[in-house]
């Protein structure tokens, strides 16, 4: 069981590059959102999903695009990217009613 | 759309002591679920306890303990024993019926020797 996976670790960008944050999980879990962390502060939504073919948008949404084609897998776009989304970007997976979540290792972003 | 608030930026315990981090929410919705967790130097999260909202009794693991009043729509942390690898960001979480999740601020724990 690798729980909660993503990739790359770590990425650089130039501003208006695009890139997808891949993250996969082998829970069979039907929750899986992503969020970002910036310095000093707490966790924040950006989009998630219930199941396949189903996503919605959390807390701070714009400039980032997710699909959800498979349970396990709920890559995030950064269609242009920005210094303001210079992030560590955190994906996760839960149940639907989950009592918990599992948390992936991160990816930490910098945008030039 | 619900809010978390963490109002102690950063708390100190003597080491074998009981700690307790402050978590008050607000939401609308008859049914969430709350959870904290765990975040050391190395940048993971890590999950240590959950309650329901129609949970009757305060939720426990381990050492770990969940002071969930209601009506004061608070969800308090409370840390036993408090060891040296307790030392970290503590950040309480609230999910809503639609699986909306907001998360506080967070908490610096350090625990003296």
């Amino acid at each position: 069981n690798a729980g909660v996976t993503q990739t790359p670790k770590f990425q650089v960008l130039k501003t208006g590059q695009s890139m997808t944050l891949q993250c996969a999980q082998d829970m069979n879990h039907e929750y899986m959102s992503w969020y970002r962390q910036d310095p000093g502060m707490g966790l924040r939504l950006i989009h998630y999903s219930v199941g396949a073919g189903i996503t919605d948008q959390g807390e701070v949404p714009n400039g980032y695009n997710v699909s959800r084609s498979t349970t396990e897998d709920f890559p995030l776009r950064l269609l242009s990217a920005a210094p303001s989304q210079t992030s560590v970007y955190f994906c996760a997976s839960s149940g639907l009613r989950g009592d918990t979540q599992y948390f992936g290792p991160g990816t930490r972003l910098t945008v030039l | 759309a619900q809010k978390i608030t963490q109002t102690q930026p950063g708390m100190f315990v003597q080491e074998k002591e009981a700690v307790t981090l402050d978590c008050t929410y607000d939401t609308s919705d008859p049914s969430y679920g709350l959870f904290w967790y765990k975040q050391p130097s190395s940048g993971e999260m890590i999950f240590l306890i959950y309650q329901g909202s129609y949970d009757q009794q305060n939720a426990t693991e381990g050492r770990y303990s969940l002071n969930f009043q209601k009506a004061r729509k608070s969800a308090n942390l409370v840390i036993s024993a408090s060891q040296l690898g307790d030392s970290a960001m503590y950040f309480c979480a609230m999910r809503d019926y639609n699986n909306d999740m907001r998360f506080g601020a967070g908490t610096r724990l350090t625990v003296k020797p």
